[in-house]
């Protein structure tokens, strides 16, 4: 059975570009937040997906948006990117109750320069 | 809206002695509460949950929580660590209606000293 698993596992990206993260949820997962850890921080939530719309939002700035697959696989896409964007990524699948607990991917680490 | 306070940001301890890692959280509903581990490179695990009945909850690798509600806290206590538990731990918690998001506070940092 697999886990969550997220591609790629690193990026190098250059300041005012644009990329994509992708997610695929442990199997049976129906919901998928994304959470932003910059070094040495907590994981700060993004964004929660649930039926293919955005159920929750966090403090991020519209340049962070995603989307949810039919097959419950997602992507989180980040424009113009900022120095400050640098950080581990993290995909966590869940079945979507306040009860469930996330199961989190390895991470995608992007180094913005 | 609800947070999360780990007390400390480092833990050092010897190894084979005992732990408390600290967690408070604000909230003015009830709660449901986390305790994930970190590796280094890797994504967080769950270590254990309380959602509710028994305040004293028992987790994987011989970890332990006490939910208290009149201090609001959920310290995270070993007996005895080894040199394999050096990671960050994060406390966690949701509350609100069934959609709400899992807040996580800062990490502690666990070191295990020979």
């Amino acid at each position: 059975d697999a886990g969550v698993t997220q591609s790629p596992t690193h990026l190098i990206k250059t300041r005012g570009q644009q990329v994509t993260l992708r997610c695929s949820p442990k199997s049976g997962h129906d919901t998928v937040s994304w959470y932003q850890q910059a070094l040495g921080q907590g994981p700060q939530f993004i964004f929660q997906y649930y039926e293919e719309e955005e159920r929750q939002r966090g403090n991020f700035p519209d340049r962070f948006s995603g989307h949810q697959f039919p097959n419950y696989s997602s992507e989180l896409n980040v424009n113009a990117l900022l120095l400050g964007d640098s950080a581990l990524y993290l995909c966590a699948s869940s079945l979507g109750r306040r009860d469930s607990p996330l199961h989190f991917g390895n991470g995608t680490r992007l180094t913005v320069t | 809206a609800q947070s999360v306070t780990q007390l400390d940001s480092q833990v050092p301890v010897f190894e084979e002695a005992p732990v408390e890692l600290r967690c408070n959280y604000s909230s003015s509903v009830s709660v449901y509460l986390f305790w994930y581990v970190q590796y280094p490179n890797q994504g967080l695990q769950l270590l254990l949950k309380y959602l509710s009945g028994s305040t004293l909850v028992k987790g994987i690798n011989g970890f332990e929580a006490e939910f208290n509600k009149s201090q609001t806290s959920f310290h995270l206590r070993k007996p005895s660590v080894h040199i394999s538990d050096t990671a960050e731990y994060f406390c966690a918690v949701s509350e609100g209606n069934r959609d709400d998001k899992i807040i996580f506070g800062k990490g502690t940092r666990l070191h295990i000293l020979p």
